[in-house]
């Protein structure tokens, strides 16, 4: 079945640093989520990406979805506190009805 | 409702007892997950209904854990005989069921569940 696969499993980085996960698929995909869940939350959906190298910003996060469909990268610019949490991907195949894979997560954390 | 809510919050039980968990979806949504989330770890796929049916149910870890939908709503994933391993927060999610493959999911507060 498909897999999703991410890294680094943790990171930990000075405040004002930036941060990037990076998510890898075994297979192409339809679509690629990123949700984050804040320490003792419930991750939470940011943002979709469909098309092939697709890029979307949000304030200081970067998402980008890879040429071939089958990788996804999340890059904060100047990291704050209110940044902590674990990053989740989520990916959707290319047919059928199955439900998204999510990624194993990147959890951040920041040193004031 | 507005949002996705489960209950219990917490619940802490004997081992080898049964716990019910229920999730009640965000109104209109046909699609619901069961996720399962140990302590500093990911989520890890239980079982996923459309409407009252469960197209995959691939990720249920044995046959102590079973779930059940009715009237296209309220979920609750039954663990029966709980065991200390099944210690963990469960999450449920609902989509809007157009595809499940692109829909994006609205996750609950969980149920943390500690077996004693």
């Amino acid at each position: 079945g498909q897999q999703v696969m991410q890294i680094p499993q943790y990171q930990h980085v000075q405040e004002g640093e930036d941060f990037t996960t990076y998510c890898n698929s075994s297979t192409t995909l339809s679509n690629i989520q990123w949700y984050k869940q804040r320490p003792g939350g419930h991750p939470v959906f940011l943002i979709q990406l469909v098309k092939s190298g697709e890029v979307k910003k949000q304030k200081r996060l970067t998402f980008q979805f890879g040429e071939a469909k089958k990788n996804s990268s999340l890059h904060i610019t100047a990291t704050q506190t209110t940044d902590v949490g674990t990053y989740f991907c989520a990916g959707g195949s290319n047919f059928g009805n199955e439900k998204l894979t999510f990624g194993t997560g990147t959890r951040l954390t920041i040193i004031p | 409702g507005a949002g996705v809510s489960q209950s219990p919050s917490n619940k802490v039980t004997e081992k080898g007892k049964d716990v019910e968990l229920r999730c009640d979806p965000i109104s209109g949504h046909t699609a619901l997950y069961w996720y399962r989330q140990s302590l500093g770890q990911g989520l890890e796929f239980l079982i996923y209904f459309q409407g009252n049916s469960a197209p995959d149910k691939s990720g249920l870890p044995s046959d102590r854990f079973s779930a059940e939908r009715t009237g296209g709503s309220v979920s609750t994933l039954t663990i029966q005989r709980t065991q200390q391993e099944d210690s963990a927060v469960y999450l449920c999610a609902s989509s809007l069921g157009l595809a499940a493959r692109t829909d994006t999911q609205y996750f609950g507060p969980g149920t943390r569940l500690t077996v004693l």
